[in-house]
């Protein structure tokens, strides 16, 4: 499976756009990337997926590079809520890919 | 709204009881998956089931098994707790469709074995 690199934390003042990078040099053509996030004591909430294409909605922008080897999650305006790990996933093994391994995320901290 | 839903948000135990983790979903999803979380080891996959009575072995399966009998539910068994499996247990499902793997997590039971 292909494996990820994020930065163990980001802090972010409120308001401002948080911009979380991840590294995924070893993904291979038919992989996906995925953000999820996981606030303090609750369970991961899926943001977004691409494949090669920029994607949009209404959590959030994901920026794929060109060669696929990093994406950058966009949160446009940060607010508290969003204070938590956000994780950043490529695939999955098993049957078909059908389970998602997470790694140990980035803590992003959001001040006012 | 969609739910997956654990049947305990906390749980205690002793050492070398059998414990049962209920998850139910009600999104007719095919793929169901059992996590744990622990401080500075991030989640871990512990088994994946991707139809009824089907199973498939995570990252650390040792001193679990699971059951899948009914498409919504998905059971996780300690055979013997021990103080190691302390921890916080995370039930996720998804559709199989290739490319659109959108788990939706159940709010995690937080287990202790004492």
């Amino acid at each position: 499976d292909a494996k990820t690199t994020q930065p163990t934390s980001m802090d972010c003042a409120e308001g401002r756009a948080a911009n979380l990078p991840c590294n995924h040099s070893t993904i291979s053509g038919n992989e996906y990337v995925y953000w999820y996030r996981q606030i303090h004591s609750q369970g991961p909430q899926y943001i977004i997926h691409g494949l090669k294409n920029n994607e949009t909605n209404e959590m959030a922008s994901l920026i794929i590079t060109e060669d696929r080897k990093s994406s950058t999650l966009i949160l446009p305006h940060a607010t508290l809520r969003d204070t938590a790990v956000y994780y950043c996933i490529v695939r999955g093994r098993g049957q078909a890919g059908t389970a998602l391994i997470f790694g140990k995320g980035t803590t992003l901290s959001v001040s006012s | 709204d969609v739910k997956v839903t654990q049947s305990s948000r906390y749980l205690v135990k002793r050492t070398g009881e059998k414990v049962f983790l209920e998850c139910v979903q009600d999104m007719d999803h095919e793929n169901m998956f059992w996590y744990r979380q622990d401080p500075g080891l991030g989640l871990r996959l512990i088994y994946f089931s991707y139809d009824v009575k089907m199973k498939e072995k995570g990252d650390i399966p040792e001193g679990y098994s699971v059951s899948r009998e009914k498409k919504e539910r998905f059971s996780l068994i300690l055979e013997s707790a021990s103080t190691n499996q302390t921890s916080m247990y995370l039930c996720a499902s998804s559709f199989k469709q290739t490319g659109n793997y959108g788990y939706t997590f159940g709010s995690g039971t937080r287990l202790t074995v004492v």
